[in-house]
């Protein structure tokens, strides 16, 4: 069965720098969510869309945007990078009739 | 306080040993109940996922759900060294909403 996918799981940049991490849902899953996960934590929800739209937001810093495009897959921005945003993101993707199925992870190491 | 709160070990069993992982949580809103099984540096991998209360089981896991103690269980049956990994149990009020993550429980099984 097809799962998410996510690009591009590794991920080495400089601080201040700017970093986008693509998510690419199960097909037919409408909704997608971003997580941070840090070392020995457990996944903190960032941002969430359904049908293109954001439908909830936790704890995203202001440099963070994301979107959800017409093919429902999603890009997470990340500027201004610190050392602090070192982590695992993960994406899932849901729809109306499934859970939240995650993606492999994205690691960024901000040097 | 965390809204879910999940012993993290470490848990050693002997392989065959009945593994029993449990979450506390305070959110009365709280309807979905999913565990998660996460191994290092890896995406967590949905094992179960109930609504409300009850019990479900799939082969060697069983998940419980007391939703008047708010308290969800997962027990697994036939440990394997390969069921070796970090267990997250997390929930959510509605079927499209984010997830809120106990802190995970590190299971080891020695053969």
């Amino acid at each position: 069965a097809a799962g998410v996918i996510q690009s591009p799981r590794h991920l080495i940049k400089e601080k201040r720098e700017t970093a986008t991490l693509k998510c690419y849902p199960i097909p037919r899953h409408d909704t997608v969510y971003w997580y941070q996960q840090g070392p020995g934590q457990d996944p903190q929800f960032l941002i969430s869309f359904y049908e293109k739209m954001q439908s909830d937001k936790g704890s995203i810093p202001d440099r963070f945007s994301a979107q959800q495009f017409s093919d429902y897959h999603s890009e997470l921005n990340m500027s201004s990078l610190e050392l602090g945003d070192s982590a695992l993101y993960f994406c899932a993707s849901s729809s109306d009739s499934d859970t939240q199925y995650f993606g492999p992870g994205t690691r960024l190491t901000v040097l | 306080q965390k809204e879910v709160e999940q012993d993290p070990g470490p848990l050693s069993v002997p392989e065959g040993a009945i593994v029993s992982l449990n979450c506390t949580y305070s959110n009365s809103a709280f309807q979905y109940f999913m565990w998660y099984r996460q191994y290092s540096r890896k995406g967590p991998e949905l094992l179960m996922y109930t609504y409300s209360s009850g019990n479900k089981e799939d082969g060697r896991f069983t998940a419980q759900v007391d939703k008047s103690s708010k308290y969800i269980s997962l027990f697994i049956r036939d440990s394997q060294p390969s069921d070796s990994a970090t267990y997250l149990c997390a929930m959510t009020s509605s079927n499209t909403g984010k997830l809120i993550f106990g802190q995970g429980t590190t299971l080891q099984v020695k053969p």
